[in-house]
């Protein structure tokens, strides 16, 4: 089945610092990323939608100056949370669609929890 | 705008019964995909079962199979034969074409020995 890797798989950093969040498709070819925030024990919301080489789709409420989405290559799309603060402690999910026609399922990372201090 | 209500927060069933997870949307599209999500403690998303929204017949995956009722609006889980693996937090998800997946809020599922 379709595999998808994120790394870290877990970042603590200081307050007011960068950190940057890997999404990889390890055996298919994605179209479409998307990336999901999920606080404790609530549900995910997607953040924002990334194509190859096109700027990314960001949801309503979601700052797109700190939340950065590089969607470089098939492969790899990178989440850079700029200047981060104690409320983007979050996990964060990625997933990635093949763009099967059939069933446009999305296979979904590990997760990443990031804790801000 | 489309939402996803999973009016049951938290359920709990004996093992090798059954049960029914409940979901109902509301969106204007004609054209969508519904699906359920296992998130168990390790919190790795696990695709349990999908629904085209042009299909009339109700999609099954060995123990578990849903009942969708298009004109209402409504996308129930049934588990059938619960095992302890079962347990777990349990999604309902919507998704137009290739947009990101809106999820409700989740029915925290426990199966008891």
């Amino acid at each position: 089945g379709a595999v998808v890797s994120q790394h870290p798989s877990r970042v603590i950093c200081k307050s007011g610092t960068s950190v940057k969040i890997e999404c990889r498709s390890l055996d298919f070819q994605a179209t479409t990323m998307f990336w999901y925030r999920q606080f404790p024990k609530q549900s995910l919301m997607l953040m924002a939608t990334s194509n190859e080489g096109s700027k990314a789709t960001y949801e309503q409420g979601v700052e797109k100056d700190k939340f950065l989405i590089n969607h470089a290559s098939l492969t790899l799309s990178t989440l850079t949370v700029t200047s981060a603060h104690p409320e983007d402690s979050s996990f964060y999910i990625c997933s990635a669609n093949s763009g099967t026609p059939k069933y446009n399922e999305q296979f979904f990372g590990p997760g990443t929890r990031l804790t801000v201090l | 705008a489309q939402t996803v209500t999973q009016s049951q927060p938290e359920m709990s069933v004996q093992e090798a019964e059954t049960v029914t997870l409940s979901c109902t949307y509301d969106t204007s599209e004609s054209n969508y995909y519904l699906f359920w999500y296992k998130q168990p403690p390790s919190r790795q998303m696990i695709l349990v079962i999908r629904q085209e929204a042009y299909k009339q017949q109700n999609a099954t995956e060995n123990r578990f199979s849903v009942n969708f009722q298009k004109a209402a609006k409504s996308f129930s889980l049934k588990i059938s034969d619960s095992q302890l693996g079962d347990t777990a937090m349990y999604f309902c998800a919507f998704m137009k074409l290739t947009i990101g997946l809106i999820f409700g809020k989740g029915t925290k599922l426990s199966v008891k020995p």
